[in-house]
């Protein structure tokens, strides 16, 4: 189901913009690009969502490439406390809705 | 508002034996899903209510698992007979969709962790 490509893993430094890329070069033109994260022994958390345009809210902002084939994902002060498994994931609005998960992307806040 | 409740938060048994999961969505939500995280990988969607009837059940092993969502609100999720690669978290999460489902984000519990000795 996974229709998405992140790194596996990466570090970002405490106090500064953390900035996770996605790509989903097969998506189509009423899926949504969708980002969760799931810290250790909790469920995973949404973050934000976007269709064609830029998103913001208190947690991140969300870039969607012109041609909607990337994404990023920015944190703007990464602290120790977002460390967490990230999940960029498309997801179809009519028929196939569903929120399938990939592998995720493995991110490590250090001091 | 409070979150998607789930209970219980871990449960130990045996191969061959039964086990079930509750869920208790937000209040209001229309839709309700329950996924399956095995370690060291993404959450899979086992089935999906659309208030009480299923929407999609095509991932779930029908032979051995089993769900229902009573009156629209609870759910609960039943697994028998357990066989040991049933291991894993099992996630409750709700959505207040009613149409344009894929606009409306989910919000998970905290999940059921499942060992099956």
């Amino acid at each position: 189901d996974a229709k998405t490509t992140q790194p596996t893993s990466m570090d970002c430094a405490e106090g500064r913009a953390a900035n996770l890329p996605c790509n989903h070069s097969t998506i189509s033109g009423n899926e949504y690009v969708y980002w969760y994260r799931q810290i250790h022994s909790q469920g995973p958390q949404y973050i934000i969502h976007g269709l064609k345009n830029n998103e913001t809210n208190e947690m991140a902002s969300l870039i969607i490439t012109e041609d909607r084939k990337s994404s990023t994902l920015i944190l703007p002060h990464a602290t120790l406390r977002d460390t967490a498994v990230y999940y960029c994931i498309v997801r179809g609005n009519y028929g196939n809705n569903r929120l399938a998960f990939g592998k995720g992307n493995q991110v490590v806040v250090i001091p | 508002e409070a979150g998607v409740a789930q209970s219980p938060r871990y449960k130990i048994i045996e191969k061959r034996q039964s086990v079930a999961f509750w869920c208790n969505p937000i209040s209001g939500h229309a839709t309700l899903y329950w996924y399956q995280q095995i370690l060291g990988q993404g959450p899979k969607l086992l089935i999906q209510f659309q208030n009480n009837g299923v929407v999609d059940d095509s991932q779930l092993p029908k032979d051995r698992f089993s769900a229902e969502r009573l009156k629209g609100v609870d759910s609960t999720l039943k697994i028998q007979p357990a066989k040991l690669e049933d291991s894993a978290v099992y996630l409750c999460a709700s959505s207040p969709a009613r149409t344009q489902i894929g606009n409306s984000p989910l919000h998970f519990g905290n999940g059921t962790r499942l060992t099956v000795t």
